[in-house]
């Protein structure tokens, strides 16, 4: 079965801070991963993709894998009250149909001014 | 990205009604899902809306009660039959760009309240 694990928060930091969401996965043959940020009552919005071990930045938002221990996370510098909202680690669903994503249960952030 | 649409984004219905949703791309894509997010919950896949053949719906989902269509590759409809309350829920379309392999975005949702 596989499964991706996250903590569901909240996490709770305030504004100007780094806030640090981590992402692990039991599937020690993924490639690609994937997080999504949900606001209160909006659907699901991509907004980081990580495919090579190490860092992807884009703009205050970085992506980290580590392959070897099975962990992705997401860090938000400069944390802003706007980030609060729920984010959903995602990978692919390798033993499912084409396309498929298996999403974590999200951790919700919260970013206090 | 692609411009996605849902009708109707929110709907309130008695049970044992059928309510269909529809789902608009505003460009090709290669897949289409239909996703179900309960409450304070992560999302759920219903099924792959495959183009001119019938779904392929996951464990727990038939299609007698969410028969889903897929005339064409930038339309796809569900529809949650026979509803009952544990039917409410918030029901999201997401598609697959053309290119991409499998970086899905979403659709705004539709929210269900079944009484």
């Amino acid at each position: 079965q596989k499964e991706v694990e996250q903590n569901s928060g909240p996490l709770s930091v305030p504004e100007g801070a780094i806030a640090s969401l981590n992402c692990t996965y039991s599937d020690r043959g993924s490639q690609s991963f994937f997080w999504y940020r949900q606001y209160s009552g909006k659907s699901p919005e991509l907004i980081m993709s990580i495919y090579s071990n190490g860092d992807k930045e884009d703009g205050r938002f970085t992506a980290q894998l580590n392959k070897a221990s099975q962990y992705v996370s997401l860090l938000i510098r400069d944390s802003q009250p706007s980030d609060s909202a729920t984010y959903l680690c995602a990978l692919p669903h390798y033993g499912g149909s084409q396309g498929n994503l298996i999403f974590g249960k999200g951790t919700k952030l919260s970013v206090k001014p | 990205s692609a411009v996605i649409s849902q009708k109707p984004s929110r709907d309130i219905c008695q049970r044992g009604t059928s309510l269909t949703i529809q789902c608009q791309v505003d460009s090709q894509v290669t897949m289409m899902f239909w996703y179900r997010q309960q409450p304070g919950q992560s999302l759920t896949l219903i099924a792959t809306a495959n183009q001119g053949s019938e779904a392929t719906y996951e464990s727990g989902f038939v299609i007698d009660k969410f028969p889903i269509s897929r005339p064409n590759l930038t339309f796809s409809t569900l529809t949650v039959s026979n509803m009952s309350p544990e039917d409410s829920s918030i029901y999201l379309c997401s598609v697959v760009l053309q290119g991409a392999s499998y970086e899905q975005y979403f659709g705004p949702g539709t929210r269900l309240t079944v009484t």
